[in-house]
């Protein structure tokens, strides 16, 4: 069974930038049928997603934050990564790293999730 | 913009009565439509996809019908397991609009 664990600092100060990276265990990122994503959760909200990677270099973006994101993967370590810069306080929020499932198009593995703290 | 909008915002029920929950969204999803639900200090997990194929282990209790723009979560009888947050996500459109859950129902013990 697939398990994902999300790693990065709690705390960004503002206008700086955040990295958060998603190791993947328990089965290959290099499988065509998924793409991997980084979703995040406001307290309160429904969660909102981010930004997706495919192991071959395919990504897609959140257009409300498509110039701030760049999300990579690194087949190697079996792990991808989200950088997201200028953080203001409204990126504070819980990261969840996640598999979505492209034959149905949901997530089906969700990592437990960091949460995001913005302060200087 | 695709937006999903859920119903009630919180619905109490007593355990072992019918729990009904509402997801509308403002594009025709055909039965582009999950659900998952989400426990305090937990990531979502996967409960139903294509509006109504409920996923592994999802007990028989679960149950989603629905498509277009209406589609409604039933839980048969309200076990205390149950108390939780339960999200709608939208697919219809990704690549490369984005996929949208709604804000949510909680559901309570009464």
């Amino acid at each position: 069974q697939v398990q994902l664990q999300e790693s990065g600092p709690g705390l960004v100060r503002p206008s700086q930038t955040l990295s958060l990276t998603c190791t993947v265990s328990g089965g290959a990122i290099s499988v065509n049928d998924y793409y991997w994503n980084w979703i995040r959760q406001h307290p309160g909200k429904g969660p909102e997603w981010v930004a997706s990677i495919h192991y071959t270099g395919t990504t897609h973006y959140n257009p409300s934050l498509e110039s701030r994101l760049t999300i990579s993967v690194d087949t190697s370590k079996n792990r991808f990564s989200l950088r997201l810069t200028s953080v203001t306080a409204a990126d504070a929020a819980v990261y969840y790293c996640a598999r979505l499932d492209f034959d149905k198009y949901v997530y089906d593995s969700w990592g437990l999730g960091t949460r995001v703290t913005v302060s200087s | 913009e695709m937006v999903m909008t859920q119903s009630p915002a919180t619905l109490s029920v007593s355990p072992g009565e019918r729990a009904t929950l509402s997801c509308r969204a403002s594009e025709n999803l055909a039965r582009n439509l999950a659900w998952y639900q989400q426990k305090p200090g937990q990531a979502p997990r996967l409960l139903i996809y294509d509006a109504s194929t409920r996923a592994t282990g999802v007990p028989a209790r679960f149950s989603g019908s629905g498509s277009g723009t209406e589609f409604t979560l039933t839980i048969s009888s309200l076990q205390s397991e149950d108390i939780a947050v339960y999200y709608c996500q939208q697919y219809n459109n990704w690549p490369p609009r984005g996929i949208t859950f709604g804000p949510g129902t909680k559901v309570a013990i009464k």
